[in-house]
Parts: structure tokens; C-alpha cells; sequence
């Protein structure tokens, strides 16, 4: 079964610094990957998708690679701002029955002013 | 606006009752799914359908029920038999026809169990 992984689970910046996120998943059999954002108490805002034949995808100050045969992505954030503070899940389709998707526990952002 | 609706935003449930969650969407996806959160977990899905009149389990569908008479909406009910129904639920949805396609959410259900 697969199994997603995201380090650090929480993470505290400054404002204005770079920063990188992690997420690592067991079985290399996906589809693609998608990056969320999920403010407290609220639902899942996709950031953004890669295909499993791509290596990177960019939105604005985001920018997410995929490495699927070491089963790795990161979420690089740039000139982190206090409103990017939130908690960032990764998640994988996966091939096999019902092409699921799997989710990571989140990695909790916090961009001190 | 397209997107998903979920409601109610609060729920509160008595021990041995029956609760239903209600998820509409106006994207004209085929494919729907319920997932579960809960405090350090990640999400962990419950049901989903990829065509109207068909759902399959996920991996934590003890206790749990649905029901996909429209395209636009895949109801939730959660059963006296779920032991621990406490948590946040949240639905999506994805065109079908094709595995590469964006997951959207809506923006959730907790239920607490009194």
C-alpha cells in the first residue's frame, strides 16, 4: 500500500525567506501528485499538479518537482509571506485498484512577520 | 461559481444515531469521494464513486454509507456503527475519463459525537 511522508511536520520562518517542503511516497506506480494548501478548519485548495512524465510545475511564487523514481517531491515557496501560513499536504494517485489517492499528514507552516 | 458545496458546516450527533452529510458539486465531474481527517492523520478515504448508481469501499468504509442517484450529488451517512465518528469529512471530486485529472474539495463537515 502506498505510503506518503511528509518532513518536517511543522516549520517556523521568517517573513521573506526561502523555503523548501517535503514529501516522499513508497510505491513509484502514480499517475501524479498534487500539492494542497489547507487553512484551520477549512477544506483542501489545490496548488498544484504534476503528471508523472513531468519534472516540475510553477505557479507564481510556488514552484513543485517531482523525482518518481526516488519517489520524491518538494513545494519550493519563495519570499514567504505570513499569508502563505497554513498546513501543505501532498498527495498521490496511485495505479492499482480504484487509482487512489494517497495523503500525507502535512507539513504546518507558520511565516513569522 | 463552480465548485463544491458541503453541508452542514456542524453536525452533532447523539450515540446511536443516524447522521447525513450532504456534498453537491456543479463542476459536471464524474467522479466523487469522501475522505476522513482527523487530528496528525492524513486523509483517509471512505467512499468514492466514478459514475452515477456506483460506489466502491474505501479503506475505512465500516460504518459509513452513500448513495449516487445524480451525478451532482454523493450524500454521506454515517451509521450508529461507527464507533468513532468524530472528525472532519470532506469531499471531492474529479472529471473522470482519466487518471491525470485535478482533485478539488469542498470545504468540510465536522462531526462530534455528544
Amino acid at each position: 500500500k502506498q505510503e506518503v511522508t511528509q518532513i518536517p511536520a511543522a516549520l517556523s520562518v521568517p517573513e521573506g525567506e526561502n523555503l523548501v517542503l517535503n514529501c516522499s511516497f513508497t510505491d513509484s506506480a502514480i499517475y501524479n501528485l498534487q500539492w494542497f494548501r489547507q487553512d484551520p478548519g477549512k477544506g483542501l485548495t489545490s496548488l498544484l499538479l504534476i503528471q508523472s512524465s513531468q519534472r516540475e510545475q510553477t505557479s507564481g511564487r510556488l514552484n513543485a518537482s517531482l523525482d518518481k523514481s526516488s519517489g520524491r517531491s518538494t513545494l519550493y515557496i519563495a519570499a514567504s509571506q505570513p499569508g502563505d501560513s497554513a498546513t501543505y499536504l501532498c498527495a498521490v494517485r496511485t495505479r492499482g485498484t480504484g487509482n487512489q489517492f494517497y495523503f500525507g499528514t502535512g507539513t504546518s507552516l507558520t511565516v513569522i512577520p | 461559481d463552480g465548485g463544491i458545496t458541503q453541508s452542514p458546516k456542524y453536525l452533532f450527533r447523539k450515540e446511536g444515531q443516524n447522521v447525513t452529510l450532504s456534498c453537491e458539486q456543479n463542476l459536471n465531474h464524474d467522479a466523487m469521494y469522501w475522505y476522513r481527517q482527523d487530528p496528525g492523520q492524513g486523509l483517509r478515504l471512505i467512499y468514492y464513486s466514478q459514475i452515477v448508481n456506483d460506489f466502491q469501499k474505501g479503506d475505512i468504509a465500516e460504518g459509513y454509507s452513500v448513495s449516487r442517484e445524480k451525478k451532482e450529488s454523493f450524500p454521506l451517512t454515517v451509521t450508529s456503527a461507527q464507533k468513532n465518528p468524530t472528525a472532519f469529512y470532506l469531499c471531492a471530486s474529479t472529471l473522470a475519463g482519466g487518471v491525470t485529472n485535478e482533485q478539488f474539495f469542498g470545504p468540510g463537515t465536522r462531526l462530534t459525537v455528544l
